[in-house]
């Protein structure tokens, strides 16, 4: 069965300090990545996604992810940790083909100064 | 493009009374999705239209909420009766269809504040 996994609900870092959320996916076929992001009161708004090409991927926000098909995971990364990036993160998944689409359950972030 | 539109961003109702959620998509764009967050639960995939065709509404709770998208530029989530555990809230996002038949990113909405009391 398709899903998305991100085994980390809550994290707290320095600002200042490197960040990595973790997500795992599982599904059978080449799948469509993304990372969305959500501030207290608000929508989801897109980071970043992967179609293909390479794997490593930039977003907005100083934000970068990494396919990595082996491990079936699209971790997203940022090298130094701004207050303002507390907040919900959400990865998710789409088909290649057909129309499904799952979001993991999502990591809260917390920023320490 | 402003984006999707919700309205209203807030609604208070008392349990037993209809409740009625907009969502104007982005223009072009031809899939909508309605979601529901809450603490407890996360954010629930309610029902999803292509081409203003529902296609799966297998995560609509029960029979109280129905929803509907009579054109392109406009859908409907309709509550009724309401009940104090339907409290969340509710996206919208709208989305384009890749020729490979899979989803582009999708954009959300605001949200709407539901409270039932």
């Amino acid at each position: 069965a398709q899903s998305v996994t991100q085994p980390d609900i809550h994290i707290t870092v320095s600002e200042g300090a490197s960040l990595e959320l973790r997500c795992n996916y599982s599904y059978g076929a080449t799948p469509y990545l993304f990372w969305y992001v959500q501030s207290p009161g608000q929508g989801l708004q897109l980071l970043l996604k992967y179609f293909s090409g390479d794997t490593l991927v930039q977003g907005i926000k100083g934000f970068e992810a990494e396919f990595k098909r082996s491990q079936s995971s699209f971790n997203l990364r940022k090298p130094s940790v701004h207050w303002s990036d507390a907040a919900e993160y959400f990865c998710a998944v789409g088909a290649y083909t057909g129309n499904q689409f799952y979001f993991g359950t999502g990591t809260s972030l917390t920023v320490i100064p | 493009d402003a984006g999707v539109i919700q309205s209203p961003r807030h609604e208070v109702t008392e349990m037993g009374q209809e409740v009625t959620l907009r969502c104007k998509p982005i223009s072009g764009h031809n899939s909508l999705f309605w979601y529901r967050q809450t603490m407890m639960r996360g954010l629930e995939l309610l029902i999803y239209f292509n081409n203003n065709v529902p296609i799966d509404d297998s995560g609509m709770p029960e029979d109280r909420f129905s929803a509907k998208m009579p054109n392109a530029s406009f859908s409907t989530l309709k509550i009724q009766p309401s009940e104090p555990r339907d409290s969340a809230v509710y996206f919208c996002a709208s989305s384009s269809i890749l020729t490979s038949g899979s989803y582009n990113e999708q954009f959300f909405g605001p949200g709407t504040r539901l409270t039932v009391l």
